[in-house]
Parts: C-alpha cells; sequence; structure tokens
C-alpha cells in the first residue's frame, strides 16, 4: 500500500514555458501534501506544503508565482513551474501524507530548461 | 573510510560487514525520525522510523538508535549487500508534520 504516482519522470523544456509536475497519492488519501527539490548531490529542501482545498504554504526563499501548487483533491497535487529558467532544473519530488506520521515519496522529475 | 568535502560524504563497505552511518540532527523538540535511502533518480524510500519516547528501534537488519542529548542518530545495517549502495538520509519532523532532509551519506558496497 501507500503508493504515490508522479509524472512525469522527466522534461525537457525551453527557457520562457512553463511545466506541470503531478503527483498522485493511489490508494489513499493523502490530506497533505510536500514539495521538494533536490540539486546533485544534494539533500532534499523543502520547497512547500498544500493541504486539499487550501492554500499552498511555501518555505522561505521559495517564490510562490513561481512555483505554483494546486491541491484540489485529497489525491492529487500539482507543481507548476512557470516561466522557467535554466537554474530552475532540478530533481521534483512530492511526498504524501495521510496524517498518521507516514511519508510516501514519488519517484521524482528532472526538469531541464534549455 | 569516509571522505568530506564537495561530495557527499561516503562510507565504502564490504559486503557482508556492517554499516553504520550517522546523523546530527538540529532541533531537540523533533519528536519523530525517519531513515530513507535514495537510488540515483528516485525518490526517497522509508528504511526506519523512530519516535523520541524510544532511543533504538530495530528493522530487518536494519537499527536506528537515537541520542537526544546529543542531538544524533545512526542507522546500522547488518550484512551489507551490493544493494545497499544508495544515499541515505536522515528525516525530522517540525512545525506541521513538515519534514526536514538531513546532508545524506553515500555508502558504496565494494563486493
Amino acid at each position: 500500500g501507500a503508493v504515490v504516482s508522479q509524472h512525469p519522470s522527466w522534461v525537457i523544456c525551453k527557457s520562457g514555458t512553463s511545466v506541470k509536475i503531478e503527483c498522485r497519492s493511489l490508494d489513499f488519501q493523502a490530506t497533505t501534501m510536500f514539495w521538494y527539490r533536490q540539486f546533485p548531490k544534494q539533500s532534499l529542501m523543502l520547497m512547500a506544503t498544500s493541504n486539499e482545498g487550501s492554500k499552498a504554504t511555501y518555505e522561505q526563499g521559495v517564490e510562490k508565482d513561481k512555483f505554483l501548487i494546486n491541491h484540489a483533491s485529497l489525491t492529487l497535487s500539482t507543481l507548476t513551474v512557470t516561466s522557467a529558467h535554466p537554474e530552475d532544473s532540478s530533481f521534483y519530488i512530492c511526498s504524501a501524507s495521510s496524517g498518521h506520521g507516514r511519508y510516501t515519496f514519488g519517484s521524482g522529475t528532472r526538469l531541464t530548461v534549455v | 573510510g569516509e571522505s568530506v568535502g564537495l561530495h557527499l560524504p561516503t562510507l565504502s563497505v564490504q559486503e557482508g560487514d556492517n554499516s553504520i552511518i550517522n546523523c546530527a540532527y538540529s532541533n531537540s523538540a523533533s519528536d519523530y525520525f525517519i531513515w530513507y535511502k535514495q537510488e540515483s533518480g528516485k525518490g526517497p524510500q522509508f528504511i526506519i522510523d523512530i519516535r523520541s519516547n524510544m532511543d533504538k528501534r530495530q528493522g530487518q537488519r536494519v537499527t536506528v538508535l537515537l541520542n537526544k542529548t546529543v542531538k544524533h542518530l545512526s542507522l546500522q545495517i547488518a550484512a551489507t549487500q551490493p544493494g545497499d549502495s544508495a544515499v541515505y538520509f536522515c528525516a525530522e519532523t517540525y512545525g506541521n508534520n513538515r519534514l526536514a532532509f538531513g546532508k545524506g551519506n553515500q555508502v558504496v558496497v565494494i563486493p
């Protein structure tokens, strides 16, 4: 049980375009979803926390207009990287929690902006 | 041995030996800790967790030790196998059930 599906697994986009990443909890209801960013050889950095039906809470230094997060249902959250630039290239990972102390991670999305 | 620098600290272990990975956490109020394994290009995979009211917990081939006095966690892997080669992260929960990750340790198992 507790499977999180993240799509796409990799994406290449041109500078200035927007990219949407989806995170779905397949067999449980995720009251809270988290979005992380990870650079090579580094740890996961929390970008934002989203609760179903409410606005996401962003960590300090993360631009909310740049990284749009939507958590419209208990099984789906999306992260949209708007007006992407090469410095946005990174590995983005979502995590879903049902609130019982377990966090299930997606398989990650490798974003390359050219 | 271990090396620290521009890259992740790396622990090289002979297959069959035991591995010990250490982690220092920052928040003395954290009450729940998790160890994750991350293989290249994948998301973190849960290994074992421990609550602050315990100082040791054992799983299959893994043991987590918690020392709240010095804010230190360790993960012990018994009889390390090639499939254990990965990056290992400790994580602690803080406000609003958020999860903060430590720096990570690369484990390389030598066949």
